[in-house]
């Protein structure tokens, strides 16, 4: 079966543009995560969806970004007035949140953002 | 605050030279600890989870271990192709939602 994919693998953009980054979960996975990894940095957790629930938005850094998941699959993160600082790889996950081996995340390949 | 802690940041090895990579972690509610590989330009690929002190879990030249403070990921004998990014995670519900917490990693290169 497909893993969870994202697009477009990268995006240049100059400073001030909006950029959106889509993510395909594994078909049937209820949870979906974004995170960011800046270079050399761990993985930052951006925004949690779970099903029908309110997303999760604790993690994200400024009002500039935003997310959203249509029809409880694909979802779409979209930053605003991208700055120099938003320069990152944008991770993408989703897991089933059944308990045990099922809470395990599977990741995209994630999408490499530069901004000018 | 949920903390984790990876060392050393990177490592040389050679061939067939064992070593082990260690994950610190402080967390209120530990419901599994993660082990991930990741390569130059991919996404983590997942290779562990362990659920309490004691457990111990293996996949070819890797053994990941697990106590109530931290976890090691033990490699044996590594080939080139062990070279990677090895991150360790923890789950944690916070707030009730279910999250990862990621260490730095371990940036491992094995010279053949």
């Amino acid at each position: 079966g497909a893993g969870v994919s994202q697009s477009p693998s990268n995006k240049v953009t100059e400073k001030g543009k909006d950029v959106e980054l889509r993510c395909d979960p594994i078909s049937g996975h209820t949870a979906l995560y974004w995170y960011r990894q800046s270079l050399g940095q761990g993985l930052e957790f951006l925004i949690y969806f779970q099903g029908n629930s309110a997303p999760d938005k604790s993690g994200l850094p400024s009002d500039r970004f935003s997310a959203e998941r249509t029809g409880g699959s694909v979802s779409t993160l979209t930053i605003q007035r991208t700055q120099q600082e938003d320069s990152a790889v944008y991770l993408c996950a989703s897991t089933i949140l059944g308990g045990g081996l099922l809470d395990t995340q599977y990741f995209g390949p994630g999408t490499r953002l530069t901004v000018l | 605050e949920d903390q984790v802690t990876q060392s050393p940041e990177a490592l040389r090895l050679q061939e067939g030279e064992s070593s082990s990579l260690n994950c610190s972690y402080t967390v209120s509610g530990l419901r599994g600890l993660f082990w991930y590989r990741q390569d130059p330009g991919k996404g983590p690929e997942f290779l562990f989870t362990l659920y309490s002190a004691g457990e111990e879990k293996e996949k070819e030249r890797l053994k990941a271990t697990l106590t109530k403070k931290e976890s090691f990921l033990h490699i044996t004998a590594p080939k080139p192709e062990d070279s990677a990014t090895y991150l360790c995670a923890v789950q944690a519900v916070v707030q009730g939602a279910q999250k990862l917490v990621f260490g730095q990693g371990t940036r491992l290169t094995i010279n053949p």
